[in-house]
């Protein structure tokens, strides 16, 4: 069975540019979660969608958004980049929301920007 | 101010002897402790977790134990084994108080388990 699966799995941008990462959950999980990891840091929480719909948000400016699909996949945008963007942005997949907080990772998408 | 804390960035161990990972926590609301594996290039793979209603968690040669008066965990490795050189989270949740799915990392601990 396939995990979670993210793309790209590499990306530079400039700064100023737009953003758009994208994240498949594992068959049947039905809760998708961003994180954002800097180097030498845990991951930190960005977001958690269930069914569609927003269900936390963590400590992140509104240049970050994000939604879900009716197939349960999401999307994770970030506009007006700066340096700082510059991170591993991990999604984390689980059967739903409210259940077990165990959540499955996916490899994650390394974003530079210049 | 960090909730979750690694004190150890790295930690050198021989094979076959015990790995010893720690943590600790300063929010009381935390109920339910996890520990990921992570190697390079990959995502952090789930290892095992713990709920507060106990004090220890074991599957194989992974034993969690959680100290809730000291806001202390730690992941015990025994054996140890070269494929366990990786770099392992602590992380929480305030999981029977409602968390939205909410993970809290610490910065990592970097094991190097040596044959």
């Amino acid at each position: 069975d396939a995990g979670v699966t993210q793309s790209p799995t590499h990306l530079i941008k400039t700064r100023g540019q737009h953003v758009t990462l994208r994240c498949s959950p594992i068959s049947g999980h039905k809760s998708v979660s961003w994180y954002q990891q800097v180097l030498g840091q845990g991951p930190q929480f960005i977001f958690q969608y269930y069914e569609k719909e927003e269900r936390g948000r963590g400590n992140f400016p509104d240049r970050f958004s994000a939604r879900q699909f009716p197939n349960y996949s999401s999307e994770l945008n970030v506009n007006a980049l700066l340096l700082g963007d510059s991170a591993l942005y991990l999604c984390a997949s689980s059967p739903r929301a409210g259940g077990k907080p165990e959540a499955f990772f996916g490899q994650g998408t390394r974003l530079t920007v210049v | 101010d960090q909730q979750v804390k690694q004190n150890s960035p790295s930690l050198s161990v021989q094979e076959g002897r015990i790995s010893i990972l720690n943590c600790d926590y300063t929010n009381s609301m935390f109920d339910y402790f996890l520990w990921y594996k992570k190697y390079p290039a990959e995502g952090p793979t789930f290892l095992i977790s713990i709920s507060s209603i106990k004090d220890k968690n074991e599957d194989g040669r992974f034993t969690v134990f959680l100290n809730k008066s000291a806001k202390h965990l730690s992941l015990h490795i025994v054996p140890s084994q070269p494929g366990d050189s990786a770099v392992y989270f602590c992380a929480a949740s305030e999981y029977f108080a409602g968390s939205q799915g909410n993970l809290i990392f610490g910065k990592g601990t970097k094991l190097s388990v040596k044959p």
